[in-house]
């Protein structure tokens, strides 16, 4: 029962283009969302949050956007830098719960 | 503010062995968390503790899985009779939640390889 997908593995960008990574969830419990980024043999960073009561929240080059009716989200990098590489993860939570479940993940490669 | 620490970072062990990991959480963190991530895969919840009170436990923690935070500080995470399948990375995050803007902190993470 995969309740947060995220269904590209992968995505290639060119450096000093946008980013756009997804994420599609079951569970319309869910009501906090999160944004992690990992790189190798490190633990995930965190990156940026939603709360459902918006449905646009944006920190310097990261923009993420929610679509609650249909249970999607996005981040959105912009422009993309080389250091941006890594695994990015969402991971959605019901308030009270205190129970993040993440996504399988997107590994972003941004091109010099 | 040391960030969250695990201990070891690396371990090998034999199949039927006992293992058992550290977390030291960030200072003054009340809330503690166990993930469990294998290749290709999302960390998996695993379980969290509220200062010392271990509130939820998963259903993928078996009963060869034991975790404890026994002063509220520190926690440990024991996995007795070790399975080839228990190989993974255990991630550790804590966090300080304040109002609706909790974010969990993760450590580098203990990867585990069960041969």
């Amino acid at each position: 029962d995969q309740q947060v997908k995220q269904n590209s593995p992968s995505l290639s960008v060119q450096e000093g283009r946008i980013s756009i990574l997804n994420c599609d969830y079951t569970n319309s419990m869910f009501d906090y969302f999160l944004w992690y980024k990992k790189y190798p043999a490190e633990g995930p960073t965190f990156l940026i949050s939603i709360s459902s009561i918006k449905d646009k929240n944006e920190d310097g080059r990261f923009t993420v956007f929610l679509n609650k009716s249909a249970k999607h989200l996005s981040l959105h990098i912009v422009p993309s830098q080389p250091g941006d590489s890594a695994v990015y993860f969402c991971a959605p939570c019901t308030s009270g719960t205190y129970k993040y479940i993440f996504g399988t993940g997107t590994r972003l490669k941004v091109l010099a | 503010d040391t960030g969250v620490s695990q201990d070891p970072r690396h371990k090998i062990t034999k199949r039927g062995q006992n293992v058992t990991f550290r977390c030291d959480p960030i200072s003054e963190h009340n809330r503690l968390y166990w993930y469990r991530q294998t290749l290709g895969q999302g960390p998996e919840f695993l379980t969290y503790f509220q200062n010392e009170a271990q509130l939820e436990k998963s259903r993928l923690l078996s009963d060869r899985f034991s975790a404890e935070r026994p002063k509220g500080s520190f926690s440990t995470l024991e996995i007795q009779r070790t399975e080839q399948g228990d190989s993974a990375m255990y991630l550790c995050a804590s966090s300080l939640p304040t109002g609706n803007n909790e974010k969990l902190f993760f450590g580098s993470g203990t990867q585990l390889s069960v041969l």
